[in-house]
């Protein structure tokens, strides 16, 4: 059980909106610490999406949004596209544990 | 162009050692925190270990914690992981990140190399 929890699953249609949820702690999201988010496809590494809760680097397209609430972080991608089919994983750091954390992924399926 | 390149896994007895290189170029390489992420397989991400661009300062996940060593060679833009004590719960792809600044290892990752694969097997 990770210690910032993630939906194993999400789907949606293309063109709809989803969001995925990272549910952590007070020390952790919480305590204020930034979220990262993480695209991955099958057999390649982790790309970053959103950095600093909820900014984009430059080659994501603005479809993809990071925002926070209290001890809870989203993500959300709008007009859904098939290629956006992925695990997306989200990051954070806890002061208690002194660790970089990762929630457990999030596959998102394009149906 | 920033890239990683890691090399080193393979097939490893249980109790046995392996170290993982990470060859880094397109950047200041000493400029920047480095970190070592695994995913077994079929997994999530687990963070491993971090280090300052100096090297002065390592950080460690408690379950590597007294058998990975985290170390780097600024000279030759080379990340290191020396893994001790294998167990087969390490077997997994390892990728090193680079991270946003000296020393702040917990902030983004970003790149990633394509990560080598380690497996701990009798």
């Amino acid at each position: 059980q990770s210690v910032l929890a993630q939906p194993p699953s999400v789907s949606g249609a293309p063109g709809q909106r989803v969001t995925i949820s990272c549910t952590g702690s007070s020390s952790n999201i919480g305590a204020g610490y930034d979220v990262y988010w993480y695209q991955q496809f099958p057999g390649t590494a982790p790309k970053l999406l959103i950095y600093d809760t909820g900014n984009r680097p430059s080659a994501v397209p603005d479809r993809f949004s990071g925002s926070k609430s209290g001890t809870s972080a989203s993500l959300a991608i709008t007009g859904l596209q098939v290629e956006d089919e992925a695990d997306y994983y989200c990051q954070s750091y806890d002061s208690s544990l002194s660790a970089v954390l990762f929630g457990g992924g999030t596959k998102l399926t394009v149906v | 162009e920033v890239q990683l390149l890691e090399s080193g896994g393979g097939l490893v007895q249980p109790g046995g050692s392996l170290r993982l290189s990470c060859a880094a170029s397109g950047f200041t390489f000493s400029s920047y925190a480095m970190n070592w992420v695994r995913q077994a397989p079929g997994k999530g991400l687990e963070w491993v270990s971090a280090i300052s661009g100096s090297g002065i300062s390592t950080y460690y996940a408690d379950s590597v914690k007294g058998r990975f060593t985290i170390s780097r060679d600024n000279s030759k833009n080379t990340l290191y992981l020396q893994m001790n004590s294998l167990r087969a719960e390490d077997t997994a792809v390892y990728y090193c990140a680079k991270g946003r600044n000296p020393a702040r290892f917990m902030d983004w990752l970003d790149p990633w190399g394509q990560g080598t694969l380690v497996t701990v097997t009798s």
